[in-house]
């Protein structure tokens, strides 16, 4: 079972709000990936880190979303403004390494943006 | 578009019949497939997943086969139970690439 553990499990925010969650990935897991999925059931990815560096990133995430994984601290992922389009469930997962295809989730967070 | 699509948003199978998820893809540089299963409110399980140096690969009641020149995997699950009911996601990857690419889902329903 995975061991990936995420928080809040359920956020709710105003529009322009800051949406901040975080993820715990399974001990000895470096690389932390970060994906939202809509209301259609699609997965969309936002990003993903190994070990303390961003490997890959979409626009989106760029723009207005902000991760980090610090070393000892859990992973977060934070919405600066949020907008009504962001209500999703925000997946975390993490991987034993680079070239391991293997993901393991979290229970998500579910935001809801009013 | 949808790198990879799950044309079927719903499947009905009666309990043990055999259950069959099919996945297309478009990106001929995927080189690993995997389907994954998820309860509403959980998050998805991996369930097996296939390497494309293999066409097929069984564990249990679960076999997943690859045809890569049609772009095409599928899960079967033979014997299917109601405890199998579920979404059923397929995703690939393309090796190096770290970042894997997810169908819509497939929603399983095994009537008792």
């Amino acid at each position: 079972n995975s061991k990936v553990i995420q928080t809040p499990r359920y956020l709710v925010k105003g529009q322009g709000q800051k949406a901040k969650m975080r993820c715990i990935p399974e001990k000895g897991h470096p690389v932390v990936f970060w994906y939202q999925q809509n209301k259609n059931n699609e997965f969309k990815f936002l990003i993903n880190f190994q070990n303390q560096e961003v490997l890959q990133q979409i626009d989106m995430t760029e723009k207005r979303f902000s991760a980090e994984c610090p070393s000892n601290s859990p992973c977060s992922l934070e919405i600066q403004s949020s907008e009504a389009g962001d209500s999703a469930l925000y997946l975390c997962a993490s991987s034993p390494g680079l070239g391991n295809y293997e993901q393991y989730f979290g229970p998500g967070t579910r935001l809801t943006v009013l | 578009g949808q790198q990879v699509k799950q044309s079927s948003p719903s499947l009905t199978v009666q309990e043990g019949g055999i259950s069959i998820l099919n996945c297309d893809y478009e990106n001929d540089m995927f080189d690993y497939f995997a389907w994954y299963k998820k309860y509403p409110d959980n998050s998805p399980t991996l369930l097996i997943s296939v390497r494309s140096n293999v066409d097929k690969r069984e564990d249990g009641r679960l076999t997943v086969f690859l045809n890569k020149s049609g772009k095409h995997f599928s899960l079967h699950i033979t014997a299917s139970q109601p405890e199998d009911t579920a979404v059923y996601l397929c995703a690939a990857e393309i090796y190096g690439n770290e970042k894997i690419t997810f169908g819509a889902g497939t929603k399983l329903t095994i009537k008792p």
